[in-house]
């Protein structure tokens, strides 16, 4: 089966821009999720949807992400502005269901200057 | 909160010797841990889980609930095993998924 997809691979943009991410989860994937990967630390989850609804955001900085699943399939996240401390890989997994094995994307490496 | 630990950023070992991944972790209530794997240009993947008590590519790990500890094992390292290694928790119940992870440790198996 196919893996999750996530576009671009890389993206590199001043300070104050906006720039978005795509994920395309696996095929009948109810659960998807979004992690932040800092340089030299272990992923941290931003947020999780099941199916097209919000599971969990607590740790989404909602004055700049913006994260929406809108027909519970593909999902996008937005920083805007940007910072450099956003400078991170973006990680999209997804999961059958939220008891399952979650399956990771190959990442959007972010590169704030 | 829930917060994992792994100690060591590096590790080193010979083909054939064994190893040890330490992950310690600190959670109030009920965790399920895991570990995953990050190969060579390649995707993070779920390597093994307690819940399921299986041996995965001959690792092992057993949940210690009084040390808080989930320590991966193997008895023969081999060099496919080089790989970056992470300890994950969730916690069981309605914030089952929520993954924390800890910092990673980076395995080199020399020939």
């Amino acid at each position: 089966e196919a893996g999750v997809a996530q576009s671009p691979r890389y993206k590199i943009i001043e300070k104050r821009q906006s720039v978005a991410f795509w994920c395309n989860p696996i095929s009948g994937h109810a659960t998807l999720y979004w992690y932040q990967q800092i340089l030299g630390q272990g992923p941290k989850l931003l947020i999780q949807f099941q199916n097209n609804g919000v599971v969990d955001d607590s740790q989404l900085p909602k004055d700049r992400f913006s994260a929406e699943r809108l027909k519970g399939v593909d999902s996008t996240l937005k920083i805007q502005p940007a910072k450099l401390e956003d400078s991170a890989v973006y990680l999209c997994a997804s999961s059958l269901e939220v008891f399952y094995e979650q399956f990771f994307g190959p990442g959007t490496r972010l590169t704030v200057l | 909160a829930q917060r994992v630990t792994q100690p060591e950023k590096l590790l080193s070992v010979f083909k054939g010797a064994p190893v040890e991944l330490k992950c310690n972790y600190s959670y109030s209530g009920s965790p399920e841990l895991f570990w995953y794997v990050q190969y060579s240009r390649q995707r993070l993947q779920l390597l093994l889980r307690h819940i399921s008590r299986e041996s995965i590519k001959g690792f092992t790990a057993d949940l210690n609930k009084g040390e808080t500890s989930f320590h991966l094992k193997k008895p023969f390292a081999q060099e496919e095993d080089s790989a970056m290694y992470y300890c994950a928790l969730s916690p069981i119940g309605t914030s089952y998924g929520k993954l924390t992870f800890g910092q990673g440790t980076i395995l080199t198996v020399h020939p």
